[in-house]
């Protein structure tokens, strides 16, 4: 079947912009999460959704950044007044329940802040 | 809090080498480990993983143990392939909460030369 699908691939923007990500999960997969991968890092968790909560978005470093899951499938990740360090690809992964182990990831979405 | 710390690379080896990337731990509590594999151009990918102390992961050749009284969780596979370039990120997730984020280490660029 799908995997997880992540929308655009590539986002070039400029710095105080809004951005918005999209990301698709697997059919049927309830829990889905946001991480943040910086060049030559390991990803970093920024937000996790159960349903269409929010359950734990103790990782997203600032008030410009903000996610919904409004029916608990598709989900947006928002970026207000981008600034240049928040260039990095954007991955969302999700998993069939809140216990299941295995997180599914998408290809990511690549953004640049000029 | 949890962390987790893999060896750096880059790692250069001749085609049917033997691998090792080791990845050690810090959790309070019993986390499932992982290894995960990203591929040049491509997402995220799921290798295999360890849920409980002495469990083995196996999948493609790759294994790795589970040594609750080492904290680690060391990647080896007994003869590698060109095909196996790629970078290998090592991950938990404490199974204590409700949330399953992945906590990751900064992972290990691979190269097998012909």
């Amino acid at each position: 079947g799908a995997g997880v699908s992540q929308t655009p691939s590539n986002k070039v923007t400029e710095k105080g912009k809004y951005v918005e990500l999209r990301c698709d999960p697997i059919s049927g997969h309830t829990a889905l999460y946001w991480y943040r991968q910086s060049l030559g890092q390991g990803p970093e968790f920024l937000i996790y959704f159960q349903g269409t909560g929010a359950a734990d978005d103790s990782g997203l470093p600032n008030d410009r950044f903000f996610a919904v899951r409004p029916e608990g499938s598709v989900s947006t990740l928002k970026i207000q007044r981008t600034e240049r360090g928040d260039s990095a690809v954007y991955l969302c992964a999700s998993s069939l329940s809140l216990q299941a182990d295995t997180q599914y990831f998408g290809p990511g979405t690549r953004l640049t802040v000029l | 809090g949890n962390s987790v710390t893999q060896m750096e690379g880059p790692v250069t080896l001749s085609e049917e080498a033997f691998l090792t990337i080791n990845c050690t731990y810090t959790a309070t509590g019993y986390p499932s480990l992982f290894w995960y594999v990203q591929y040049p151009g491509e997402g995220l990918q799921l290798l295999l993983k360890a849920t409980k102390a002495d469990d083995k992961g196996s999948n493609k050749g790759f294994e790795a143990t589970y040594r609750k009284e080492t904290t680690s969780f060391h990647l080896e596979k007994g003869s590698v392939q060109v095909s196996d370039s790629a970078v290998y990120f090592c991950a938990l997730s404490d199974k204590a909460g409700n949330n399953r984020k992945l906590i990751w280490g900064l992972g290990t660029s691979l190269a097998v030369n012909p």
